[in-house]
């Protein structure tokens, strides 16, 4: 069964601090890996999707990598503002089953 | 664009009391979910549904029913509340497997 990690856990830094996400996954066949915001209160909100096939993707601030073989992913927040605070889900879609999302990285960028 | 919604947003139950939660989605969306939110815990798939008059278990279906008689709604019904479904519901949609999923803003559920 496909188990999904994230750490930290909670994570405060100054603004404009460049910051690291990190995602574990227990199993490598995987469809594609997605990031997701979640602000309080809200749903989530679909941030990036990387392809199995690819190593990388990008999206203003935001840098997400994937090493299938290592089962990581990271997130890479350039220059944080108090709007990044949020929390962060990572998730995996296995092959032929439904999506198993990480407890999540709650992120507070202090101005 | 309205997106996902989710009806209502909050509402209190004593133990035994059955409800619906109401989920529209306007984006034509095939793929539609149900999960719950707890702390600890994360989200869990209650259940899903691939297309219009079809639904499917998920992680944790137990006291819960669906339908999906129109392909832009999404029902989630609690037929004898029990206070272990004290949770956030959301809702979800996409259009096909795999693929993003766009959410409601969830409806806080308690039951006494």
């Amino acid at each position: 069964k496909q188990e999904v990690t994230q750490i930290p856990a909670a994570l405060s830094v100054p603004e404009g601090e460049n910051l690291v996400l990190n995602c574990s996954f227990t199993d490598s066949a995987i469809y594609n890996l997605q990031w997701f915001r979640q602000d309080p209160g809200k749903g989530l909100t679909s941030l990036l999707l990387i392809q199995s096939s690819q190593r990388e993707q990008t999206s203003g601030r935001l840098n997400a990598s994937l090493d299938k073989s290592s089962g990581r992913s990271t997130l890479y927040i350039a220059a944080s503002q108090p709007g990044d605070s949020a929390t962060y889900l990572c998730a995996v879609p296995p092959y032929g089953q439904n999506f198993v999302f990480g407890p999540g990285t709650r992120l507070s960028v202090l101005p | 664009n309205a997106g996902v919604t989710q009806t209502p947003k909050f509402r209190v139950l004593k133990t035994g009391q059955s409800m619906t939660l109401l989920c529209a989605q306007d984006m034509n969306h095939e793929y539609m979910y149900w999960y719950r939110q707890d702390p600890g815990m994360g989200l869990r798939l209650i259940h899903y549904s691939v297309g219009e008059g079809t639904t499917a278990k998920g992680e944790v279906p137990d006291g819960y029913n669906v339908s999906r008689l129109k392909k832009q709604n999404f029902l989630l019904g609690l037929e004898s509340a029990a206070p272990s479904q004290t949770s956030v519901y959301f809702c979800a949609s996409s259009q096909s497997w795999g693929q993003p999923q766009h959410f409601g803003d969830g409806t806080r559920l308690s039951i006494l």
